[in-house]
């Protein structure tokens, strides 16, 4: 069965900080993603990456970044928390080419 | 800026009805169509793939595409109240070369009991 999982479902976390979320697959995929989600904003791109140590852009990639040392492992570090970044992160991944993505639960973090 | 619309909602339907949802998308180079499905507080779950024009079905749900027109929709028959979720269009974007998937920002559905 399919399986993305997160490493905390809830986070909160005080301004300043350094925050790191996990994200883990078990299907072999090449292809994981980091999104945020806010109300009425939808779904916006943080990172991604196509392959091990490889990592790209997304629309919204400012005050973050990301490491991808292991294939089945995707990491989104939020450098110095701000409030702004309060929002529910979601991880997906995907294989190779044109696919569906799987996410994971989410990590709602808050910034204080 | 590549963009994929979707009407806010709430659409409200009866129980037993058929809701219709949709979806336009910019970019003619997309090839890839996707409806997930996201209930409040959860992340969103795959419920259809379309890659051709023309209709889909699995169970309840049918998927239209009209590349022509730029548009793909979600029906789903004999609606539930669990059905009642937002629901999000997503277009795959093969022409940059990437693997990037562009969302719209959902659909709400109400189904009424």
């Amino acid at each position: 069965d399919v399986k993305v999982t997160q490493s905390s479902r809830y986070l909160v976390k005080r301004t300043g900080e350094k925050v790191f979320l996990e994200c883990v697959q078990d299907m072999d995929h090449e292809n994981m993603f980091w999104y945020r989600q806010d109300p009425g904003l939808g779904l916006r791109l943080i990172y991604f990456s196509y392959d091990v140590k490889m990592k790209e852009k997304g629309d919204i990639p400012e005050g973050y970044s990301v490491s991808r040392e292991k294939k089945e492992r995707f990491s989104l570090i939020l450098e110095s928390a701000s409030t702004n970044q309060t929002s529910m992160y979601l991880c997906a991944s995907s294989p190779r080419g044109a696919d569906t993505q799987y996410f994971g639960p989410g990590t709602r973090l808050t910034v204080l | 800026q590549k963009e994929v619309e979707q009407n806010s909602g709430p659409l409200s339907v009866p129980e037993g009805a058929i809701a219709s949802l949709n979806c336009t998308y910019s970019d003619r180079g997309s090839q890839s169509f996707f409806w997930y499905r996201q209930y409040s507080g959860k992340s969103p779950e795959l419920i259809m793939f379309i890659y051709s024009n023309g209709d889909k079905e699995d169970g309840r749900f049918t998927a239209q595409l009209n590349k022509a027109s730029q548009y793909v929709s979600l029906l789903i028959r004999d609606s539930q109240p669990s059905d009642s979720a937002t629901y999000l269009c997503a277009v795959y974007d093969a022409t940059s070369g990437t693997y990037k998937y562009i969302f719209g920002t959902g659909t709400r559905l109400k189904v009424l009991a």
